[in-house]
């Protein structure tokens, strides 16, 4: 079965920092790309960022550049995302999800089930 | 930076089509996917590449991108298929959504 899991998530104050996994299975990870997409509370769906099969290309939302790093470990089968000088407005459900593109986004044909990251003092 | 509105809400009788659509600057010059989400659920895939549909996306599923806009067309809509719905594109190395379309079957 091909799946995506995220973990990581959690309550944490305003500038402090985060982890989030995603771990997939079923699939040979190493050749697709791999996309962050974050929703707030009773809002719609935002990208955030993605990365290529092999890391060459790695790109960011303007909102989240120089704060937010997107990594993955092939070897592992797992996506990151370190998440630092966290704001109020980061609070959001966080998906990753598979890309059907190389460079560029195509479409993300599995998702995760999302981990819900909380901002606030 | 580049936008894609599509309408808030659209509504539809069980058995009619429905169509719902993504405006954007040139935006046939680009690839346009669309998503169905319903609540308290992961986003689905039921468009990628303007038309083609994923293994296991039901054939009243399509979509097109001429000019300006996308559409996503549901035929013989279905209960089941009140969702919401956002589109897609990559412009300038970023990954836009539309601010997505609540779909009302009554």
């Amino acid at each position: 079965e091909v799946r995506l899991v995220e973990s990581g998530g959690g309550l944490v104050k305003p500038g402090g920092s985060l982890r989030l996994s995603c771990a997939a299975s079923g699939f040979t990870f190493s050749t697709y790309s791999m996309n962050w997409v974050r929703q707030a509370p009773g809002r719609g769906l935002e990208w955030v960022s993605s990365i290529s099969s092999t890391s060459q290309y790695i790109f960011y939302a303007d909102s989240v550049k120089g704060r937010l790093t997107i990594s993955r470990d092939n070897a592992k089968n797992s996506l990151y995302l370190r998440m630092n000088s966290l704001r109020v407005e980061d609070t959001a459900v966080y998906y990753c999800a598979r890309d059907l593109g190389g460079r560029d986004v195509r479409g993300g044909d599995v998702w995760g089930q999302g981990t819900t990251v909380t901002v606030s003092s | 930076s580049y936008e894609l509105t599509q309408p808030p809400s659209v509504s539809v009788s069980p058995g009619q089509s429905a169509s719902i659509t993504c405006s954007g600057d040139t935006l046939d010059n680009k690839y346009v996917c669309w998503y169905q989400q319903k609540p308290g659920q992961s986003p689905v895939l039921v468009i990628y590449e303007d038309t083609k549909r994923p293994s296991g996306i039901p054939e009243r599923f399509s979509g097109s991108n001429s000019g300006n806009t996308a559409t996503l067309t549901i035929s013989g809509t279905q209960p089941m298929d009140e969702a919401d719905y956002y589109c897609q594109t990559w412009h300038s190395n970023n990954g836009v959504f539309g601010g997505g379309t609540k779909l009302t079957v009554l």
